[in-house]
């Protein structure tokens, strides 16, 4: 079975800081990965997806991600947090069962911005 | 527009009782889900549908039980109410065919059994 996994469950940051958050998957052929932010009382919304093509790829609000094949990861990154990227973070892969696909999360990464 | 609506986003109930929490999406996706968000903001699959036929039941107690009347709605039915079913509830949908498809998602039902 598809997987990923988080190791980051909780990250404190000071604003202008810069941010990476860790994603690891399991499987070994085709992937697609997912990175969603859940701002606080809101619902999951995508951040960045990587398919195939150029490994860096870039999200909205100035995030981006790195699919690096040979260490199983897709790594979250941001240059310089704002107090507004508070929220949490969760990687996900979309395994595929019984002929359709099943968005698989891990579990999450709280990220607290300190102003 | 609201493109995955859920209905309603609180609920607070006595154990015992019977709920239901209702779910419609307007983007023309094949594909829903109903997602359980626990108190460590774990998401674990629940339900599947791919147009309203069940696709996945992740071993979920036969208290819940899902039902799509067309493949735009998925509602959440759950008998018998315990204190551990208090989580948050997020209804999804995907156009479901490719992989490379993301998941939208509503804006939870936080249920709070008392």
């Amino acid at each position: 079975a598809q997987s990923v996994s988080q190791h980051n469950h909780h990250v404190i940051l000071s604003e202008a800081a810069s941010l990476e958050l860790g994603c690891n998957y399991s499987y070994g052929g085709t992937v697609n990965l997912f990175w969603y932010v859940q701002y606080p009382g809101q619902h999951l919304q995508l951040l960045l997806k990587y398919f195939s093509g150029d490994p860096l790829v870039k999200g909205i609000k100035g995030f981006e991600a790195e699919f690096i094949k040979s260490k199983f990861s897709f790594n979250l990154r941001k240059p310089s947090v704002q107090w507004s990227d508070t929220a949490e973070y969760f990687c996900a892969v979309n395994e595929s069962r019984g002929g359709s696909y099943i968005p698989t999360f891990g579990r999450g990464t709280s990220l607290i911005v300190h102003p | 527009d609201t493109a995955v609506s859920q209905t309603p986003k609180y609920l607070v109930t006595q154990m015992g009782n019977d709920k239901s929490i209702k779910c419609e999406q307007n983007l023309g996706h094949d594909t829903m889900y109903w997602y359980k968000q626990d108190s460590k903001k774990f998401l674990k699959i629940m339900f599947s549908y791919n147009n309203k036929e069940l696709i996945i039941n992740e071993t979920v107690p036969n208290r819940f039980s899902p039902k799509s009347p067309d493949k735009a709605h998925l509602n959440l039915h759950i008998n018998s109410l315990e204190l551990g079913d208090s989580a948050v509830y997020f209804c999804a949908s995907s156009p479901g065919q490719g992989a490379n498809t993301e998941a939208f998602f509503g804006q939870g039902t936080r249920l709070t059994v008392v």
